[in-house]
């Protein structure tokens, strides 16, 4: 099976960078996804690793590093729209997205 | 406008009722899933379908239904609700089975559903 880690709060100052991590374990791995959601909303889709390295799409980028089973989202200058629940979500080949059980990031002035 | 969307927004039923959750799509996406939230738990997939009559089970199957006789309808049925199964439902699509770099699933607004 798989198994992803990543913190369940991270708080953060308006204007600043913060960086939520995620572990996983699983075999015939494709990919790694991130997806926001916020209170009351639908997930939506942020970005998508399948090599390794940093993918940027304004504000936000993430990392994947394959050998190590790990990936992270980086948020920068950060806004008060930020504040909202994150997950990361391993693709492996055919079968559906298992997704982490998600990181609450609060933005405070 | 295209999308996916789920009705109904809420629902409100009685242990041992049956009930349907409903999941419409325009997309044409082969690839359907159904996902609970509860906290504590992220979203756990409940069944997905890779095509019209083609469906299997996900990680938490058990007291659900689905069917899909039309690629763009995917629905849910609880046969036999109980409490357990109060949770927030989420519907979502995919082009294929492959994630596609650009998009990622997309997912319906969600049905929050009460079993009292």
């Amino acid at each position: 099976g798989q198994s992803l880690e990543q913190p369940s709060e991270v708080t953060a100052v308006e204007g600043a960078i913060v960086q939520i991590n995620c572990t996983y374990q699983t075999s015939g791995f494709y990919g790694l996804s991130w997806y926001q959601q916020h209170d009351g909303g639908a997930p939506t889709f942020l970005s998508y690793n399948a090599l390794d390295g940093l993918e940027e799409t304004g504000r936000f980028s993430s990392f994947l590093s394959r050998s190590d089973s790990y990936g992270y989202l980086l948020l920068q200058e950060l806004q008060m729209k930020d504040s909202a629940s994150y997950f990361c979500a391993v693709e492996t080949g055919n079968t559906p997205l298992v997704f982490g059980k998600g990181t609450r990031l609060s933005v405070i002035a | 406008d295209a999308g996916i969307t789920q009705s109904p927004r809420y629902k409100i039923t009685e242990t041992g009722r049956q009930v349907t959750l409903m999941c419409h799509q325009t997309w044409s996406h082969s690839y359907m899933f159904w996902y609970r939230q509860d906290l504590g738990h992220g979203l756990r997939l409940i069944y997905y379908s890779a095509a019209a009559d083609i469906t299997d089970k996900g990680e938490v199957p058990d007291g659900y239904v689905v069917s899909r006789s039309k690629t763009e309808n995917f629905p849910l049925t609880l046969e036999s609700a109980t409490r357990s199964q109060t949770s927030v439902y989420f519907c979502a699509s995919s082009i294929d089975g492959q994630i596609e770099p650009n998009y990622g699933y997309t997912f319906g607004s969600g049905t929050r559903l009460t079993v009292v």
